[in-house]
């Protein structure tokens, strides 16, 4: 099964907040990323944080993470039609190595006007 | 463009041939990754390069795959005698160090007809 899961659509009214949740498996997880896939683009990091961390906050974004749970969940807050993207959640247990990088199925977000 | 390039964007291959995939890393970059995205799953970790060596090549199939990363020129994602089951996006990414976080190009779409 997947290390990472992620629910694949989520659709919010221009203006409002939008949550993106991501749930992941392993417990040695120490750096949880979130990506955004704009239409015809590579991926591009838009935050990350550390296991030690609970709370991270960026302008619009907010990353919340239980890691009792192991539940990682993305708020973009006065959300707005350039949001449009699919937003990729993923976990790497160490720093040292970029390939041990895994990644969910990614979450597509509609805006709608 | 300074970013990682990829090309083509789309290809179309016969079961049977030959499909090259081809990346160039940022200026600077001397780390190359390949992930494989299967529709509606997430990105799968294929191969890992430094500039002529394989580094990590414990995600992509034994048979029909190989990848190279010469010392001049981009490097080339090779899948002979492909089968529908190769369709998908194929992604490259690099990076400065095996440390630093990922910039990723835009991908190419294989479909398999």
């Amino acid at each position: 099964g997947e290390d990472v899961e992620q629910s694949l659509f989520l659709s919010v009214r221009e203006g409002d907040s939008s949550v993106i949740n991501c749930t992941y498996t392993d417990s040695s997880s120490t750096y949880l990323y979130w990506y955004k896939q704009e239409p015809g683009a590579g991926l591009q990091l838009l935050t990350y944080i550390f296991s030690n961390m609970d709370m991270k906050q960026d302008q619009r974004l907010t990353v919340l993470l239980n890691k009792k749970d192991k539940h990682l969940s993305l708020r973009i807050a006065d959300t707005q039609t350039g949001d449009s993207a699919i937003y990729f959640c993923a976990e790497s247990p160490t720093a040292y190595n970029n390939n041990d990088m895994r990644f969910g199925a990614g979450t597509r977000l509609t805006v709608k006007p | 463009n300074a970013g990682v390039m990829q090309n083509p964007r789309h290809l179309v291959r016969r079961r049977g041939q030959e499909a090259r995939l081809r990346c160039s890393p940022m200026k600077g970059h001397s780390h190359v990754y390949w992930y494989r995205q299967l529709p509606e799953e997430g990105l799968k970790f294929m191969v890992y390069l430094q500039k002529e060596n394989i580094i990590d090549e414990s995600g992509m199939p034994k048979e029909r795959f190989s990848a190279e990363f010469p010392k001049e020129g981009p490097s080339i994602l090779r899948i002979q005698q492909v089968v529908r089951g190769d369709s998908a996006a194929y992604f490259c990414a690099s990076s400065r160090t095996a440390r630093n976080g990922y910039t990723f190009g835009s991908g190419t779409r294989l479909t398999i007809v």
